[in-house]
């Protein structure tokens, strides 16, 4: 299946801090989707992209829909403990959700 | 609460055993897809029902299947059970099967096999 490279694994940072993170992927995707991850909680959709170049904001966070279609990037500005969480990045080739591929994710901690 | 219900929330079985995940989607939802996640594979889309009827398969394995019946419900049976196959089963639903809406995820069942 697609592969979506998500880095960094983790992160620990302190209350305060802008974050960010990415993914990117050998192939083209037609829709970036972020979502996050809570203990014990399925994922949660952040924010979503459809056009390459799109830059998106939800609040603190931002995403940007990379030019080449081959990646994204989110950004958490002046993070909160509540920030703490599992990122997830997943990618649509087409427009079924069938086709949903998803990042490893990024964990994410942050310390008050 | 994404208003998708998964039950049982844990659950540990012995391999070999069968077990059955269900999950009531969004109310007016009529597309439910399955999820595993485990920590070497991440998430990994098993199978998509719209409306009773199979739409699309993922890595799904033949000892696991799955189907959404008249109220939309959907069951995912896992058989044959083995210790690979402890993860976390996602169900998840949105209006259709496009784009244009949503997909919300439930809590998640957590299966554990030993």
């Amino acid at each position: 299946g697609q592969q979506l490279n998500q880095s960094p694994q983790s992160m620990f940072i302190q209350e305060g801090e802008d974050v960010s993170m990415n993914c990117t992927s050998s192939s083209i995707f037609n829709t970036w989707l972020w979502y996050k991850q809570d203990p014990g909680e399925g994922p949660v959709l952040l924010i979503a992209l459809y056009k390459a170049g799109e830059l998106t904001s939800n609040g603190r966070l931002t995403a940007q829909f990379g030019i080449t279609r081959k990646d994204s990037f989110l950004n958490i500005s002046a993070s909160i403990p509540s920030d703490v969480g599992i990122y997830f990045c997943a990618g649509l080739m087409n427009s079924g959700y069938s086709t949903l591929t998803f990042g490893k994710g990024t964990m994410l901690l942050v310390s008050p | 609460d994404s208003g998708v219900t998964q039950t049982p929330k844990h659950l540990i079985t012995a391999t070999g055993q069968r077990v059955t995940l269900r999950c009531s989607p969004r109310s007016g939802d009529l597309s439910v897809y399955w999820y595993q996640q485990s920590l070497d594979q991440g998430l990994q889309f098993l199978i998509q029902y719209y409306n009773g009827e199979e739409r699309a398969k993922g890595n799904i394995l033949e000892r696991f299947s799955a189907q959404q019946f008249p109220d939309l419900h959907s069951e995912l049976n896992l058989s044959s059970l083995e210790l690979g196959d402890s993860a976390l089963y996602f169900c998840a639903s949105s209006v259709a099967g496009g784009t244009g809406n949503t997909i919300y995820f439930g809590e998640g069942s957590w299966l554990t096999v030993v």
